[in-house]
């Protein structure tokens, strides 16, 4: 159980366009889900926790107008990154804890390789 | 973007060896902790988990300790095998906030045949 599905696993596009990632909870209700970034050879940094049905709390030096989250049910939360560019270019991944209760562990997706020409 | 000069701290083993990975984690109140393995190009996966009510706790192959006195986490990874290789990352959790863990810098593990 506890398998989390994130989808595209990579992505190539144009400077400007915006770019959507889906995280999907496949086998549980995911009342919390997590997104963080990572470049190469470090550790993930946070950069909002999704709360489904209100807005999402984002990490100091995040801008929520470029990175707009939503997670409109317990299974499904969105990060669009509005007007990439190649400083946007990084690795993507999602994370979902069941609620109910503290000390849950997150449950990763499979991250999505964002790359901006 | 890619920072450059940055490498994670390495650690090579022999196959069949045991293999030991810390962690020293940042807040006193932090009361449970979790390890996760990072393979290539994919997301961490859970390895183990310990609260902070206990000191050791062991799953198949792997042993976690938790030293609250001097914020220290470890990792035990007994008879490692080429499948173990990987980068490994402690995380914690602050209670109250909302199953929200703060990520440690991580350790690539390298087994050698």
């Amino acid at each position: 159980g506890a398998v989390v599905s994130q989808h595209p696993s990579r992505v190539i596009c144009k400077s400007g366009t915006s770019v959507k990632i889906e995280c999907r909870s496949l086998d549980f209700q995911a009342t919390t889900m997590f997104w963080y970034r990572q470049f190469p050879k470090q550790s993930l940094m946070l950069m909002a926790t999704s709360n489904e049905g209100s807005k999402a709390t984002y990490e100091q030096g995040v801008e929520k107008d470029k990175f707009l989250i939503n997670h409109a049910s317990l299974t499904l939360s969105t990060l669009t990154v509005t007007s990439a560019h190649p400083e946007d270019s990084s690795f993507y991944i999602c994370s979902a804890s069941r609620g109910g209760s503290s000390n849950q562990p997150q449950h990763f997706g499979d991250g999505t390789r964002l790359s901006i020409l | 973007g890619e920072s450059v000069g940055l490498h994670l701290p390495t650690l090579s083993v022999q196959e069949g060896d045991n293999s030991i990975i810390n962690c020293a984690y940042s807040n006193s109140a932090s009361d449970y902790f979790i390890w996760y393995k990072q393979e290539s190009g994919k997301g961490p996966q859970f390895i183990i988990d310990i609260r902070s009510n206990m000191d050791k706790r062991q799953g198949q192959r792997v042993t976690v300790l938790l030293n609250k006195t001097v914020k220290h986490l470890s990792l035990q990874i007994a008879a490692t095998q080429p499948g173990d290789s990987a980068v490994y990352f402690c995380a914690e959790n602050l209670p109250g906030g909302g199953n929200k863990l703060t990520f440690g810098t991580g350790t690539q593990l390298k087994v050698e045949l």
